[in-house]
């Protein structure tokens, strides 16, 4: 198993700011991914953060509005750009540590646009 | 068409009796089948995942997967008070998939 860091749990920001989401594993893994989390409705994945590399983004998510970093294999921020409030959601950062079978997260970023 | 679709409840049961959670899928090219459970104001955390079809049991769960129907279901026995959260079933091929998750509350 692994255990994750994630911080800040919730903020409240302005319109137009930017926030920075961080996430600290306690094991190195390979893959470290970002999701958001909207009432009702399914996670997304926003991108996968390789480490050495820029992030791989899904359809939908480009790397303007959500910067990511992965400096080490234990290590991922998430920064969300130029907020408006169709940005509130819940923000998770995830890892797998074995083959894609098993997926652990962070214990969320409520993040709320105000 | 969603890739996963799984009825968002929500769904309240009385305290022991069994849940059924179902969830059913498009893509027959998903092999790893999980169940997630999230409390309010955690991230989800695995419960049970099964390789292609067929029953998995952890204590008061189970896990079932018929690909042929492209449908999959958790079953919690004697339910308790403490299931109360969402669960989110997912599955992958390479990339991960999520329902929407299920809303449950076991009423004492």
């Amino acid at each position: 198993s692994a255990v994750i860091s994630q911080k800040p749990s919730r903020d409240i920001c302005q319109r137009g700011t930017s926030l920075t989401i961080q996430c600290q594993v306690d094991s190195q893994v390979t893959m470290m991914f970002w999701y958001r989390q909207q009432p009702g409705q399914s996670l997304t994945l926003i991108a996968t953060a390789n480490q050495g590399s820029e992030a791989t983004y899904e359809s939908g998510f480009v790397i303007d509005k959500f910067p990511i970093s992965r400096p080490n294999l234990t290590f991922s921020t998430l920064t969300v750009s130029n907020m408006s409030p169709e940005d509130s959601s819940i923000y998770l950062c995830s890892v797998v540590i074995q083959g894609d079978t098993e997926a652990f997260f962070g214990q969320g970023t409520r993040l709320t646009v105000v | 068409q969603k890739e996963v679709e799984q009825d968002p409840g929500p769904l309240s049961v009385p305290e022991g009796a069994i849940v059924s959670l179902n969830c059913t899928y498009s893509n027959s090219a998903f092999q790893y089948f999980m169940w997630y459970r999230q409390y309010s104001r955690k991230g989800p955390e695995l419960l049970m995942y099964t390789y292609s079809s067929g029953n998995k049991e952890d204590g008061r769960f189970t896990a079932q997967v018929d690909k042929s129907s492209k449908y999959i279901s958790l079953f919690i026995r004697d339910s308790q008070p403490s299931d109360s959260a969402t669960y989110l079933c997912a599955m992958s091929a390479g990339g991960m998939r999520f329902g929407a998750g299920t809303r449950l509350t076991v009423k004492p």
